[in-house]
């Protein structure tokens, strides 16, 4: 089964300096997001870039995606302490819509104001 | 508007017990999941409902999990004879249609302790 799964990071970086954080799935796709989450709680969601896009940029976010590679990384530019939280992947697989979503582990970032 | 709501936000028992957890979604969303998150890991998937009935059931990991959305709103997520692994946050999720490229719109879960 496909599943999202993240390089293992736990990234510190200071306040204003950008974020790169990666994803890498086993399987057809429909479509990939990215959510984050705050003190292990609810997830909000980012982003989601269709299997034919390329890339896509939302605010301070940008996203790519290479289904060749079958990867995707999250970018945040600019970052700021309030961007201090765990981003996880999520992968809807090819056939079953955006019905069962498989999240990767996480990678949690830590902005130092 | 309201958010996912889900009740109770923190759920203690002892092994062998039953409990059950409450998701109220989105008004008017009609798609519903269930995931279930152990610590340090993502969201796993245990069940979708589109309307009252459960089209996709496969993550549910035993019998002793059900999930149930009686007027396609309010689903109720129970699990019988509670074991240590159980242990885990349970989020629910809500989009309006189960399409292809909707939102999933997540509550902010039940942490569930196993004793």
């Amino acid at each position: 089964s496909q599943q999202g799964e993240e390089d293992p990071q736990a990234l510190s970086i200071q306040e204003g300096e950008n974020a790169t954080m990666n994803c890498s799935y086993k399987t057809s796709i429909n479509n990939l997001q990215w959510y984050r989450q705050n003190s292990g709680r609810g997830l909000v969601h980012l982003i989601l870039i269709r299997s034919n896009e390329r890339e896509k940029h939302s605010g301070r976010l940008r996203v790519t995606l290479d289904t060749s590679k079958k990867s995707s990384s999250l970018l945040i530019t600019a970052s700021r302490a309030a961007d201090t939280a765990s981003y996880f992947c999520a992968t809807a697989a090819e056939g079953y819509g955006n019905n069962r979503l498989a999240f990767g582990k996480g990678n949690q970032v830590v902005v130092i104001p | 508007g309201a958010g996912v709501s889900q009740t109770p936000s923190n759920k203690v028992t002892e092994k062998g017990k039953y409990v059950e957890l409450r998701c109220d979604p989105i008004s008017g969303h009609t798609a519903l999941y269930w995931y279930r998150q152990s610590l340090g890991q993502g969201p796993e998937f245990l069940i979708y409902f589109q309307g009252t009935g459960a089209a996709d059931d496969s993550g549910l990991p035993n019998d002793r999990f059900f999930a149930v959305r009686p007027e396609g709103s309010v689903s109720t997520l129970k699990i019988q004879r509670t074991e240590r692994g159980d242990s885990a946050v349970y989020l629910c999720a809500s989009s309006p249609l189960a399409g292809e490229y909707n939102e999933q719109f997540f509550g902010p879960g039940t942490r569930l302790t196993v004793l």
